[in-house]
């Protein structure tokens, strides 16, 4: 059974910064891209970034990029989602996801990847309150 | 970034009826790749319709997708308790992937 299980609730305050993790077990690590959505309070989600654990290539949203750093440690079959700099604004339910790729082209026939999300974590709570 | 727009926000129905909620994208998305989740009240999404129209493992058939281009579709035929949640799609068209704003059903 594919299970992705992740820390606990944190509750933080401006400026510090955090790491949350996802431990998966019941397929191989390496072979699957895995990533973070957000959900802000009462809202929908957003696609952070991804991270292939066969190699730690990365890929981030352009909304993300430069704000968190994703990463995987194969040894223990985890990945984890860094933020930094923390703000009220970054409180909000962070769920990673196993992706799937998919392939397509583009006009001019060069193939590109796309995922959509098969399982995922249970979310992690971060409240960011002075 | 292409953008989704889900309607409507709010769909409440009885047990048993039809519940149709519709996804338009701001641009074609390529391979109609077209992904629907549910998420019920305090839990994570799960993964329901991917490929427009395939249902993931253990979906059961009363859910179906549908559509192309820039229309897409979920149907729940038979509504249950238990359909009580907030669907979202999601395109992977392209390699920024984005979803749609949620379609809440209610359950009368």
């Amino acid at each position: 059974e594919v299970q992705l299980v992740q820390s606990g609730a944190e509750v933080k305050k401006p400026g510090e910064s955090l790491n949350i993790s996802c431990t998966v077990s019941g397929y191989t690590f390496t072979r699957y891209w895995i990533g973070w959505v957000r959900q802000l309070p009462g809202k929908g989600l957003e696609w952070m970034g991804i991270v292939y654990p066969g190699d730690s290539d990365t890929r981030y949203s352009p909304s993300f990029q430069g704000q968190v750093t994703i990463s995987a440690d194969k040894s223990i079959s985890a990945a984890s989602l860094h933020l930094s700099s923390l703000r009220a604004s970054d409180t909000a339910i962070y769920y990673c996801a196993r992706h799937i790729q998919a392939y397509y082209y583009d006009s001019s026939g060069y193939p590109h990847s796309s995922y959509y999300f098969d399982y995922w974590g249970q979310g992690t709570l971060v409240t960011v309150s002075s | 970034e292409i953008v989704l727009t889900q309607s409507p926000v709010t769909l409440s129905l009885s047990p048993g009826e039809r519940a149709t909620l519709s996804c338009r994208t701001s641009q074609s998305v390529t391979n109609n790749f077209l992904a629907w989740y549910q998420q019920r009240p305090g839990q994570a999404p799960r993964l329901l319709i991917y490929d427009t129209s395939t249902r993931a493992t253990g979906i059961p058939d009363r859910f179906s997708g549908s559509g192309s281009g820039t229309g897409f579709t979920l149907t729940i035929s038979r509504l249950e308790p238990e359909d009580s949640a907030v669907y979202y799609c999601q395109q992977y068209g392209t390699s920024l992937l984005t979803f749609g704003g949620g379609t809440k059903v209610e359950i009368k």
